[in-house]
């Protein structure tokens, strides 16, 4: 079965830092990966999403991420932190059937002044 | 684009009572719908994967009989909490995806359900 771990439950960054949000699957094939952000008591918003395209993927708000099938990682940057940058981050891996998806845990982000 | 509403956003309901909630596609045709269920502070758990016209498969340890769900249109499922009880408090959000979407899901607001 396929699986995701999101390494650290909690990330705090001071503002104008880099943001780096790590994600790990587990999948003998590619999967394609994804990764969403929730604000509180707000649905998933895609950032970004890898489709077995470019391995370095650029998503909204000037985030990015890197595909890297050695690692079997789709860690997430931001060069730069901004306070509206705070929330929580999941990271979610589909491929199965009936595109499912498999999600991390979360990693709540928190940006200080 | 790919916009999908939730109704309602919040219902209080009393233990025993039944609760519908809608999960619409906006803007495209939603062939596969998938509910999921949130608890403060964890991760979305799915209950069940839901087709157009056909019977909702649901996760293992989902009730199906509690957790009604019916996808009758390309645009609409909905999902009814049967017998509500405290424990089935939570926040339940709805997503959709259409073929060839590269298992990308849309995901609604989300409702927050509260039981007394």
């Amino acid at each position: 079965a396929q699986s995701v771990t999101q390494l650290g439950s909690h990330v705090s960054v001071s503002e104008g830092a880099l943001v780096l949000l790590r994600c790990n699957y587990s999948s003998s094939v590619p999967p394609y990966l994804f990764w969403y952000v929730q604000y509180p008591n707000q649905g998933l918003q895609l950032l970004l999403k890898y489709t077995s395209a470019a391995t370095l993927v650029k998503g909204i708000n000037g985030f990015e991420a890197e595909f890297k099938k050695s690692e079997t990682s789709f860690h997430l940057t931001k060069p730069s932190a901004h306070m509206s940058d705070a929330a929580e981050y999941f990271c979610a891996a589909g491929g199965t059937s009936y595109g499912k998806l498999t999600f991390g845990q979360g990693t709540i982000l928190t940006v200080h002044p | 684009g790919a916009v999908v509403s939730q109704h309602p956003s919040r219902v209080i309901c009393k233990s025993g009572t039944s609760v519908k909630i809608e999960c619409r596609s906006l803007d495209f045709q939603a062939t596969t719908m998938f509910w999921y269920r949130q608890f403060p502070k964890q991760s979305l758990m799915l209950m069940a994967t839901s087709n157009e016209g056909s019977k909702a498969t649901y996760e293992q340890g989902v009730e199906k009989d509690k957790f009604l769900i019916n996808h009758a249109s390309l645009t609409l499922s909905t999902l009814t909490v049967t017998s509500a009880h405290p424990e089935d408090s939570s926040f339940y959000i709805c997503s959709a995806s259409s073929a060839g979407a590269d298992n990308e899901q849309f995901f609604g607001p989300g409702t927050r359900l509260t039981v007394l």
